[in-house]
């Protein structure tokens, strides 16, 4: 399996609560990603990053927040979750843009 | 905006049959992408073709490629109960970024 880590696997969290959803690599990587996906449906890409202080809004709009302080560190925060995020979050990265993606196990969000 | 589209959408078969999985895009591209995805865990890549090729193997995988029709195949012969999962394509163009169909989910009967 690839060297990217998420933690947590699974969160139920109340509405209106901050969260932050991790995500480490141990490739040196520079390019790192995160997708939601809905069960049973396509991958839509959220935010992605290039590079340390580089971030940069995916496809779909979303409420959460990213930051890149390092190159293996990745993560995603929600400053208040809604039932609307409930979903699950996957993360992956990659040599280069056109190269293999490798993915995290992903987060699944439930918020109530 | 998406891209790839993987057709059918599930697929049922007995095991040490093959199965057939298509996925159609718009745009030109640099190359072709297939993951496969077990249930409730993260994508694995399988394979890459580039536009340049035509057809790709990679122990029973066989994937190709026709960019005049836009349009992949993945065969995946004498299949295994363990082969079921979801399967996506996703294509890289001038966009840089990578872009997801809707996968088709694969069931294999023991």
């Amino acid at each position: 399996e690839a060297d990217i880590y998420q933690t947590p696997r699974y969160l139920v969290i109340g509405t209106g609560k901050k969260i932050t959803l991790e995500c480490s690599q141990t490739m040196g990587h520079d390019k790192m990603y995160w997708y939601q996906q809905d069960p049973g449906m396509e991958l839509h890409l959220i935010h992605y990053s290039y590079g340390v202080n580089s971030t940069e809004k995916g496809d779909l709009s979303s409420e959460s927040t990213v930051s890149r302080i390092r190159t293996e560190h990745f993560p995603l925060t929600l400053e208040s979750a809604r039932p609307s995020h409930t979903s699950q979050y996957l993360c992956a990265s990659s040599e280069s843009t056109q190269s293999p993606l490798h993915f995290g196990n992903g987060t699944r969000l439930t918020v109530t | 905006s998406q891209q790839g589209e993987e057709d059918p959408q599930a697929l049922s078969i007995q095991e040490g049959e093959n199965a057939t999985m298509n996925c159609s895009y718009k745009t030109s591209i640099n190359n072709l992408q297939w993951y496969r995805q077990n249930s409730g865990r993260g994508l694995v890549h399988l394979i890459l073709i580039r536009s340049n090729e035509r057809e790709k193997h990679s122990g029973r995988l066989r994937v190709t490629l026709d960019t005049s029709k836009k349009s992949s195949s993945l065969l995946i012969t004498a299949s295994r109960a363990a082969d079921t999962a979801s399967y996506f394509c996703a294509t890289g163009g001038g966009s840089e970024k990578l872009v997801f169909g809707k996968g088709t989910k694969l069931t294999v009967n023991p």
